[in-house]
């Protein structure tokens, strides 16, 4: 069973810096994308970035909002996908979301963990 | 980007009844349409790839249709753990994703 489990959410300053992880189980994690997205509550779904598998090159893209704070990674020995988030603002509070995407289709996704970011 | 439209944004309807909701794309996105249900609290689950491929467990109540601009999600005979937010989401552009803003639909 594909298992996507997000942590390292809370609460956090405007300003400063958070790491969110994320364990996958199921699958053979290498051989897959990854993407991260959030919901800021009572919103709609928003695209954050995307890391390709290693045979892809590894390379990364973001959504223009978060291009330059936030950056994706992956350790495909332990089967976890990280987003760093730096420079946050208060814009940023939402649920963030890990998912897998199966030929450009997100097919799975985590629980989510929640960041919140206020003074 | 591609901008993602949903009608209605929101949906009052019984068990039992059909629904339709549509999306329109900004521009063509051929079929590269997917749609999702998000209950509250809960991740999205995708239900419906390629605008008309059935995600595996997924009741075959939900169908999906459509093509280029314009794509409809059909539930057939409404049952209770269906009522939720649905979205639409192109992946045309991928990896930049775009979703509509999402149509909840409410029981009657």
């Amino acid at each position: 069973e594909v298992q996507l489990v997000e942590s390292g959410g809370g609460l956090v300053q405007p300003g400063r810096s958070l790491r969110l992880s994320c364990t996958a189980s199921g699958f053979t994690f290498g051989d897959y994308a990854m993407s991260w997205f959030r919901q800021a509550p009572g919103k709609g779904l928003e695209w954050v970035g995307f890391i390709r598998s290693k045979a892809y090159g590894g390379t990364t893209e973001y959504a223009a909002s978060v291009k330059g704070r936030f950056t994706i990674s992956r350790d495909d020995s332990k089967s976890i996908a990280y987003l760093q988030m730096n420079s946050l603002k208060t814009e940023d509070t939402a649920v963030y979301y890990c998912t897998r995407d199966r030929k450009n289709v997100v097919d799975y996704w985590g629980q989510g963990t929640l960041v919140t970011v206020s003074s | 980007a591609i901008r993602m439209t949903q009608s209605p944004s929101s949906l009052s309807a019984s068990t039992g009844d059909r629904v339709t909701i549509t999306c329109r794309a900004s521009q063509g996105i051929s079929s590269y349409l997917a749609w999702y249900q998000q209950k509250p609290g809960k991740a999205p689950k995708l239900l419906i790839y390629a605008a008309s491929t059935l995600q595996s467990g997924v009741p075959s109540r939900f169908s999906g249709s459509g093509s280029g601009t314009d794509f409809t999600l059909t539930i057939s005979c409404l049952q209770s753990e269906d009522f939720a937010t649905y979205y639409c989401q192109q992946y045309y552009s991928y990896p930049l994703y775009t979703f509509g803003q999402g149509t909840k639909l409410e029981i009657k």
